[in-house]
């Protein structure tokens, strides 16, 4: 079955520092992925995503890179500051199925 | 307006006993999924309800768990005879399109405790 998985499960950075978040995927036939932000006790809440036909797209402070060759996904957070603290998941989906398929999870945690 | 709401918040039960955790999605969205998630663990799809359409229940682990979609809105996920690794937090999200849309927003989950 598909996995999606994530290189470190925590990060710590300075503020103002940038963050780098990382995610592996192993279904080739996914075409869109989502990153979450999910504060403790709430439920996820939608960043950013990306289909397969690009490679980069860019939002508020965030930036998310897909490698389609390596089955590669990055978060990229500018400016990290102190509410971006948050647990991140990678989401994964395929247009044939009605599945997403989510990582285990980062933990960011911004220092002060 | 509102978000998608889901009751109880918290819910802690005894191993054996029945649960039902229920959803509103937002109002208008098509789309709605029940999630799981364990503690420290990513989600785990469980169903997927689109419209008039059958649901899509091949998440769900067991023959215990079943949900229903009412009127095309609230949904309510039911777990009988509880077992302690059915703790976790359970997760409901809507959308408008279902995967046209794909954006998903999340509910503040229920958290299920067996004792």
């Amino acid at each position: 079955g598909e996995s999606v998985g994530l290189h470190l499960p925590t990060l710590s950075v300075q503020e103002g520092d940038n963050s780098i978040i990382n995610c592996a995927y192993s279904n080739s036939a996914s075409d869109y992925f989502i990153w979450y932000k999910q504060e403790s006790g709430k439920g996820p809440q939608f960043i950013i995503d990306i289909r397969s036909n690009m490679d980069k797209r860019q939002g508020q402070r965030v930036t998310v890179l897909l490698n389609k060759t390596v089955k590669h996904l990055s978060l990229q957070i500018a400016a990290t500051q102190p509410g971006d603290s948050a647990v991140y998941f990678c989401a994964e989906t395929a247009n044939t199925g009605n599945q997403f398929y989510f990582g285990t999870g980062t933990s960011l945690t911004v220092i002060p | 307006g509102a978000g998608v709401s889901q009751s109880p918040s918290n819910k802690v039960t005894e191993k054996g006993k029945d649960v039902e955790l229920r959803c509103d999605p937002i109002s208008g969205h098509t789309a709605l999924y029940w999630y799981r998630q364990s503690l420290g663990q990513g989600l785990e799809f469980l169903i997927y309800f689109q419209g008039n359409s059958a649901p899509d229940k091949s998440g769900l682990p067991s023959d215990r768990f079943s949900a229903e979609r009412t009127g095309g809105s609230v949904s309510t996920l039911t777990i009988q005879r509880t077992q302690q690794e059915d703790s976790a937090v359970y997760l409901c999200a809507s959308s408008s399109w279902g995967l046209a849309a794909r954006e998903q927003y999340f509910g503040p989950g229920t958290r299920l405790t067996v004792t």
